[in-house]
């Protein structure tokens, strides 16, 4: 059974840093890409970042780019976003999920709750 | 960007009724479209694919349609667990969601 369980989210001020983790299970973590999407408060869903199986290549949306970093350790089957500069814009639930050999995304976590305060 | 536009952003309707949520994009996509449940606290969850590609799992009364710039999802006989937001992507280029269509009991 695959499972993704995303862990690391906390309450912080405007300027500080955090780093989310998304742990993974039931799959070969290596094989696939992964991303991080994100959801503020009754809104819509957002892809935040996006990454490469082998870690080779990374993606930002414009907003999280030069303050957010995606890496992965496929030793350890973990997903990672350091989030530094965060701004209370970046207030959301933060999803971790499998890309599709077509790109599409599959296998969601629960999320974990990132809160920026001013 | 790739922009996505989904409406309507509610619907209402009754168990049982067929219903259709549709998606336009601001160019063109191919068929590079999925289409995501969420329910009240839950993830998405992907129902379709490559704009008419059923997930594995999903039950056939879901079915999408549509490509290049125009997406319908539809919903042949609503039930009680299809009470929920429902969201197109596009991932041709980049991945950009809609705003999103909540379905409310009427």
């Amino acid at each position: 059974e695959v499972q993704v369980v995303e862990s690391g989210g906390d309450l912080v001020q405007s300027g500080g840093s955090l780093r989310l983790s998304c742990a993974v299970s039931g799959f070969i973590f290596r094989n696939y890409a992964m991303s991080w999407v994100r959801q503020a408060p009754g809104e819509g869903l957002e892809c935040v970042s996006s990454i490469t199986n082998d870690g080779g290549s990374t993606y930002y949306v414009d907003s999280v780019k030069g303050r957010f970093t995606i890496s992965r350790d496929n030793s350890k089957s973990t997903l990672y976003l350091q989030m530094t500069s965060l701004r209370v814009d970046d207030t959301a639930i933060y999803y971790c999920a499998r890309r599709t050999l077509d790109d599409h995304l599959e296998f969601w976590g629960r999320g974990t709750l990132v809160t920026v305060s001013s | 960007d790739i922009q996505m536009t989904q409406s309507p952003s509610t619907l209402s309707a009754s168990v049982g009724d067929r219903v259709t949520i549709t998606c336009r994009a601001n160019q063109s996509i191919d068929s590079w479209l999925a289409w995501y449940q969420q329910r009240p606290g839950k993830a998405p969850k992907v129902l379709i694919y490559k704009a008419s590609s059923l997930e594995s799992g999903v039950p056939s009364r879901f079915s999408g349609s549509g490509s290049g710039t125009e997406f319908a999802l539809t919903i042949s006989s609503l039930q009680p667990d299809d009470f929920a937001t429902y969201y197109c992507q596009q991932y041709s280029r980049w991945w950009t969601f809609g705003q999103g269509t909540k379905v409310e009991i009427k």
